[in-house]
């Protein structure tokens, strides 16, 4: 099946920085999605994104079909963004997901 | 608000109990899928139904079974519960298997002792 590698694991900013996550998979796909687990534990669908660039407020994601990745991008970061940020891939059947970058945004 | 509900939200078992998780959804959507949550490992698939009167095997589907009662409504049964049960379960729905977004319930921690 498709292989799907997160990095980083974990990663601690200071309020207001700029990250970058990354997302490595092993297949060409068909559904690439990114998702938000808050500290509650809900899961928010932060984009739909097979391929291209689509932004959301602070947010942005990029997705290079042909080289097997997809970066998701957060500005201007709020304590509010803490948690944990899934990559989730499908080739022609259902999604599977990375084990996930753990977010922590300090005031 | 439309979306999907689980229920229960928490739930303590002990070995060999069976417990049924009930999943809804009111998005029309035609797939439903149960995933569940450990610690270090994301999600994993247990079961989903690619629309109604069909349900498939996931990743992890031993010591589980599924009932897709309606277009709404999928179901998870745990029929002799065991320690290695002991997960976060969340169940989600989207309007087709691929090129469409998944909503997900809130999720239910289930304790097996």
């Amino acid at each position: 099946g498709i292989q799907v590698e997160q990095s980083p694991p974990d990663l601690i900013l200071q309020e207001g920085a700029n990250s970058t996550l990354r997302c490595n998979f092993s297949d060409s796909v068909n559904n690439l999605q990114w998702f938000h687990q808050n500290p509650w534990g809900q899961l928010i669908n932060l984009f739909y994104i097979p391929s291209g660039t689509k932004q959301n407020g602070r947010l942005s994601a990029t997705t290079v079909a042909t080289e097997r990745y997809s970066l998701l991008y957060i500005s201007s970061s709020q304590t509010t963004d803490s948690g944990v940020y899934f990559c989730a891939i499908s080739g022609y059947s259902t999604l599977t997901f990375g084990k996930g970058t753990m977010l922590l945004v300090s005031p | 608000n439309a979306g999907v509900t689980q229920t229960p939200k928490f739930q303590v078992l002990k070995t060999g109990q069976s417990m049924t998780l009930q999943c809804a959804q009111d998005m029309n959507h035609n797939s439903m899928y149960w995933y569940r949550q450990d610690p270090g490992m994301g999600l994993r698939l247990i079961y989903y139904s690619a629309s109604e009167g069909t349900t498939d095997k996931g990743e992890v589907p031993n010591g589980y079974n599924v009932s897709r009662l309606n277009k709404r409504e999928f179901s998870l049964r745990l029929e002799s519960a065991a320690p290695s049960q002991t997960s976060v379960y969340f169940c989600a729905s989207s309007a087709g298997d691929t090129h469409y977004g998944y909503t997900f319930g809130s999720g239910t921690r289930l304790t097996v002792v």
